[in-house]
């Protein structure tokens, strides 16, 4: 079974630029969630989408992030504008519907803010 | 609101060493308990996850891991590490349709 996909892996902007990261989740996975990561923490959940629909995005700053999920499949996650302490790696994770404790995660892509 | 409290951010340990993270988390209802791993270079993977029943887990590698209802606390064990085991190590808690809340993180150094 092929893992959750992630592009690119490596991104570099500088500040105010706006940047799009896509996420390809688990086949059958409805749902799917975008995490941030900033060194030294741990992962904090952003936006979750159950199909095309939103969960939950209560930690998702919603004047510069926004994330879409059209057709229920693949996912966007865009930034603009970038700001310096948007610096991290954003992690894309799935889970089935009948299984949605266990998420799988994707490598993540990792955005360097210059 | 959920959270997770790691104990311990950076721990060094030898070869055969016997290994205990501390984990404890705070919610007010029932949750789903899970230690996520990461080794260098590679994606987070779930190393063990407890959603009911016995409160002993076992995972993959060794691994096992204690629910102590009582003390709020998940705390992973392993009674001899290999250096293979050198990685960053999540405690996470999944109260309800929430999406995951990780700690901080525990950094283990296995020395050769």
């Amino acid at each position: 079974e092929a893992g959750v996909a992630q592009s690119p892996r490596y991104k570099i902007i500088e500040k105010r630029q706006s940047v799009a990261f896509w996420c390809n989740p688990i086949s059958g996975h409805a749902t799917l969630y975008w995490y941030q990561q900033i060194l030294g923490q741990g992962p904090k959940l952003l936006i979750q989408f159950q199909n095309n629909g939103v969960v939950d995005d209560s930690q998702l700053p919603k004047d510069r992030f926004s994330a879409e999920r059209l057709k229920g499949v693949d996912s966007t996650l865009k930034i603009q504008p970038a700001k310096l302490e948007d610096s991290a790696v954003y992690l894309c994770a799935s889970s089935s519907w009948d299984s949605q404790e266990t998420q799988y995660f994707g490598p993540g892509t990792r955005l360097l803010v210059l | 609101a959920q959270s997770v409290s790691q104990h311990n951010h950076h721990v060094i340990l030898s070869e055969a060493a016997s290994l205990e993270l501390g984990c404890n988390y705070s919610y007010g209802g029932t949750v789903n308990l899970f230690w996520y791993v990461q080794y260098p270079g590679q994606h987070l993977q779930l190393l063990l996850k407890y959603f009911s029943g016995d409160p002993l887990v076992k995972g993959i590698k060794g691994f096992e891991a204690e629910f102590i209802k009582s003390k709020f606390s998940f705390n992973l064990r392993k009674p001899s590490v290999q250096w293979s085991d050198t990685a960053e190590y999540f405690c996470a808690v999944r109260g309800g349709a929430d999406g995951l809340t990780f700690g901080k993180g525990t950094h283990l150094i296995i020395q050769p």
